[in-house]
């Protein structure tokens, strides 16, 4: 089993939509969560960023993480074109050191239909 | 001020050619990483580096992979006689300072896109 898994995709909804991605994981060590958003032959960029458990709301955006599932979301609202890029998961255990390094899903690729 | 800087943005090289990818990290940003990203694979992890020591090289493939940071600053990542399967998208991210909080947000460049014929 892999440490982070993510559902590849595609995903394809119409604009407007409400979009929800999301990444399970095995270790219990994971206390930093982020999502990345990667538009194509660009680098990833962060969206969201989350410690420990909670939800954490920005503009359209809003990450959730249930540590006791092991499960992390991303819903996006009212989705629009400019949303359509791949949706990668990333969580580490620690601060710093190798602690820092970030463990990632495989990314979830969205459409975003006009 | 500028964001992570990586150069080349694309190399094509034979099999059993050497390459050096830079990485020019965000001003000030203490800590390093470098990400592998193939199709299918998502991305990996390389190698870390905290000033100019490489703590951290648990996720270097092969001894044909290795990579060194001068000045605290610029990092280069060389591959020795690459081979086909070394074909993926190299990223480089920093992060201010191993720490805390927003300390540790990493930040990515755009990638070099190595290609091996």
């Amino acid at each position: 089993q892999k440490e982070v898994e993510q559902d590849p995709g595609p995903l394809s909804v119409p604009e407007g939509a409400i979009v929800s991605l999301n990444c399970t994981y095995s270790n219990s060590a994971f206390q930093y969560f982020m999502w990345y958003r990667q538009y194509s032959r660009k680098g990833p960029e962060l969206l969201m960023y989350t410690y420990s458990s909670g939800n954490k709301e920005d503009g359209r955006f809003t990450a959730q993480v249930d540590k006791s599932s092991k499960y992390i979301s991303l819903f996006i609202r009212d989705s629009q074109p400019s949303d359509s890029a791949t949706y990668l998961c990333a969580m580490s255990a620690g601060y710093g050191g190798s602690q820092g390094n970030l463990i990632f899903g495989k990314g979830t690729k969205l459409s975003v239909k006009p | 001020g500028a964001g992570v800087s990586q150069s080349p943005s694309n190399k094509v090289t034979e099999k059993g050619k050497d390459v050096e990818l830079r990485c020019d990290p965000i001003s000030g940003h203490t800590a390093l990483y470098w990400y592998r990203q193939s199709l299918g694979q998502g991305l990996e992890f390389l190698i870390y580096f905290q000033g100019n020591s490489a703590p951290d090289k648990s996720g270097l493939p092969s001894d044909r992979f290795s990579a060194e940071r001068t000045g605290g600053s610029v990092s280069t990542l060389t591959i020795q006689r690459t081979q086909q399967e070394d074909s993926a998208v190299y990223l480089c991210a920093s992060s201010l300072t191993p720490g805390t909080g927003e300390k540790n947000i990493q930040y990515f460049g755009a990638g070099t896109r190595l290609s091996v014929l």
